[in-house]
């Protein structure tokens, strides 16, 4: 199996702009997690799904974060209008049911300048 | 004061070594978690347990839910063990809340 793949790896753009960031979790796995981690304030966990369903969005920072999950195997986060407070590596991560040990993709590195 | 502590914050010792890095937590928890961050930034999970003790190589973690503490211990350490350890717990559900991490850098 490949993994966790998220894409792109590096994302560089202005702030105002519109920022999608894209997760496909491993085969089978019915968890999806989006992680946000800052030298300030280290892992956060922002939205978890099950089943394709958000249980768990109330580490979204505000208004301008949306998550989306059409499917099994994809997830979107997006960021709109980006600011460069949100400048951040951002990791999608699945697990095989509740409780149940989290792979990681491979992160992607957003700046907003 | 977080929910989920770590010491130390940095680590350093020399190869061979035996390391112990500490996780306090001040919730009841489901289960805990050790992940390690190497310095390219992937985020491999090392352990999950509730109870005891589990065994992967040269990596040993330990849960006493009594005490709300883990340990994570490296036997015969080497520079390939520098990373950052992090430690995070969930709760029923699958959230995570995670500590700050622990540099560990192991000179040869």
């Amino acid at each position: 199996d490949a993994g966790v793949i998220q894409s792109p790896r590096h994302e560089v753009t202005e702030m105002g702009q519109e920022v999608t960031l894209r997760c496909k979790p491993i085969s089978g796995h019915n968890s999806l997690f989006w992680y946000r981690q800052t030298m300030m304030r280290g892992l956060e966990l922002l939205i978890y799904f099950n089943n394709n369903v958000p249980i768990d969005d109330s580490g979204m920072p505000e208004d301008r974060f949306s998550a989306k999950m059409p499917n099994a195997s994809f997830s979107t986060l997006k960021i709109q209008p980006s600011e460069p407070r949100d400048s951040a590596v951002y990791f999608c991560a699945s697990s095989l049911d509740r409780g149940n040990e989290q792979f990681f993709g491979p992160g992607t590195r957003l700046t907003v300048l | 004061k977080n929910e989920v502590e770590q010491s130390p914050q940095n680590l350093t010792a020399q190869e061979g070594e035996f390391i112990t890095i500490n996780c306090s937590y001040s919730v009841g928890i489901s289960a805990l978690h050790w992940l390690q961050q190497h310095p390219g930034g992937g985020i491999v999970s090392l352990f999950m347990l509730s109870s005891g003790k589990k065994k992967h190589g040269r990596l040993i973690a330990t849960i006493n839910i009594q005490e709300k503490h883990s340990s994570l211990h490296i036997t015969a350490s080497h520079p390939r063990d520098s990373a950052v350890y992090i430690c995070a717990v969930s709760r029923g559900a699958q959230k995570l809340v995670f500590g700050q991490g622990t540099r560990l850098t192991i000179n040869p």
